[in-house]
């Protein structure tokens, strides 16, 4: 079965510094990746995806993943972080079935804290 | 957010009670689905649709019932023998390889 794990589940960071947000999958075939961040009491935004090609992926407000086949690993991550990127985010990868429906399986959220 | 609607933005709910939430989209996409987040556990499905008058059950759909009469509108009812309906609820659609999601419902059962 597919699966997505998101091993901790708050990070925190100062700002300025470096930031990662750990995602590891177990999925047959290839896999869809993508990151989502969600804001208080808000709908899921789409940060970035992983469908095929350069392993590492630029997505938006600063943010990229590196997407590592021998790991099973879609880290994100941002080179300097800002208090604004405090939120909850999610990594998800794409579950295809039967009757052409597919659908998301999400791993259970990793809360970011950036300190001033 | 945009192109996405669900309302009401909060719901509160008497046990024993069915209520209904609306999603409704502009995107002209075929899939919908509805997803349920409860804190620690990120989103499960509940169900989902491809085309008009046809849906399926997700993996928690136990308790919910849906419609899907046009392509714009998937609205999600919540039954009273759904036993945990306390939660936050996104519909979502889907073109291509983009999953598009809703602003939210916050349900709670008083």
């Amino acid at each position: 079965a597919q699966s997505v794990a998101q091993p901790e589940d708050q990070v925190n960071v100062a700002e300025g510094n470096p930031l990662t947000v750990k995602c590891t999958y177990s999925v047959s075939g290839n896999p869809y990746l993508f990151w989502y961040v969600q804001y208080p009491n808000r709908g899921l935004q789409f940060l970035l995806k992983y469908i095929t090609g350069d392993n590492l992926v630029k997505g938006s407000y600063g943010f990229e993943a590196e997407f590592n086949k021998s790991q099973t690993s879609f880290h994100l991550k941002k080179p300097s972080a800002l208090v604004s990127d405090s939120a909850l985010y999610f990594c998800a990868v794409r579950d295809f079935f039967s009757g052409g429906y597919n659908k998301l399986i999400f791993g259970a959220g990793t809360r970011l804290a950036v300190h001033p | 957010d945009g192109g996405i609607t669900q309302s009401p933005k909060y719901l509160f709910r008497k046990e024993g009670q069915n209520v209904t939430l609306s999603c409704e989209q502009n995107l002209n996409h075929d899939a919908m689905y509805w997803y349920r987040q409860d804190p620690g556990q990120g989103l499960r499905l509940i169900y989902y649709s491809q085309i008009v008058n046809d849906f399926q059950k997700g993996d928690i759909a136990e308790g919910y019932s849906v419609s899907r009469e046009k392509k714009e509108s998937f609205p999600l009812t919540v039954t009273s023998a759904q036993k945990n309906p306390t939660a936050f609820y996104l519909c979502a659609t889907q073109a291509d390889r983009n999953t598009f999601f809703g602003p939210g419902t916050r349900l709670t059962v008083l």
